[in-house]
């Protein structure tokens, strides 16, 4: 297993469009993180998921903001109406359920609103 | 109210001595866990080392070591022997069994090892 996957690595969109990224996790993990980390700050929790199910949602994520993990595998993270507010990386990370194991991260998206 | 606080923006250290970098969590949960993470500036996050709270020895990793105090809520991360690469933000983050075991980040301190 090569860890976790996320494409694109950077992307450049216009103020209004929207975007997805894609998170691959490591295969046996049935836990998925998305976060967004702007610059300086620590990794901000987005939501989460438990195999294909959504168990949380940030309350400072907008409706602009939605993931989905179809089958419990790969994860997708849609953000519409883009704004510039949103530029930042968005961080992906997989991690058993048990308590006390790690979560491993992807390398991220970093996302560039112009 | 924060669930994990860094109070220190960013540290300097001088190559070959020890540093600890604080971490402070808030729970009231009996059954938590708490990790610390590096994040050099290539931006990847890397686990360094996990502490459960019900642990009772300090958990060590190479040159990490944490010094967990579970009266005061404190997982202070020492690094001994500092190296010029062990420059890079450093994440204190914890994970409580009901939350969900997801989780939460603290806003990080920059170290800086000086040859």
């Amino acid at each position: 297993d090569t860890g976790v996957s996320q494409n694109p690595r950077h992307k450049i969109t216009k103020r209004g469009q929207n975007v997805t990224f894609r998170c691959d996790p490591i295969s046996e993990h049935n836990r998925l993180y998305w976060y967004r980390q702007t610059l300086g700050q620590g990794p901000e929790f987005l939501t989460y998921f438990q195999n294909e199910a959504q168990l949380e949602k940030s309350r400072l994520l907008s409706d602009r903001f939605s993931a989905e993990r179809p089958k419990g595998s790969f994860s997708t993270l849609e953000i519409q109406r883009t704004e510039q507010g949103d530029s930042a990386m968005y961080l992906c990370a997989s991690s058993r359920q048990l308590m006390n194991t790690e979560a491993f991260f992807g390398q991220g998206t970093r996302l560039t609103v112009v | 109210a924060q669930k994990i606080t860094q109070t220190q923006p960013g540290m300097f250290v001088q190559e070959k001595e020890a540093v600890t970098l604080d971490c402070t969590y808030d729970t009231s949960d009996q059954s938590y866990g708490l990790f610390w993470y590096k994040q050099p500036s290539s931006g990847e996050m890397i686990f360094l080392i996990y502490q459960g709270s019900y642990d009772e020895q300090n958990a060590t990793e190479g040159r990490y070591s944490l010094n967990f105090q579970k009266a005061r809520k404190s997982a202070n991360l020492v690094i001994s022997a500092s190296q010029l690469g062990d420059s890079a933000m450093y994440f204190c983050a914890m994970r409580e069994a009901n939350t969900g075991n997801q989780f939460y980040f603290g806003t990080g301190t920059s170290l800086t090892v000086i040859p």
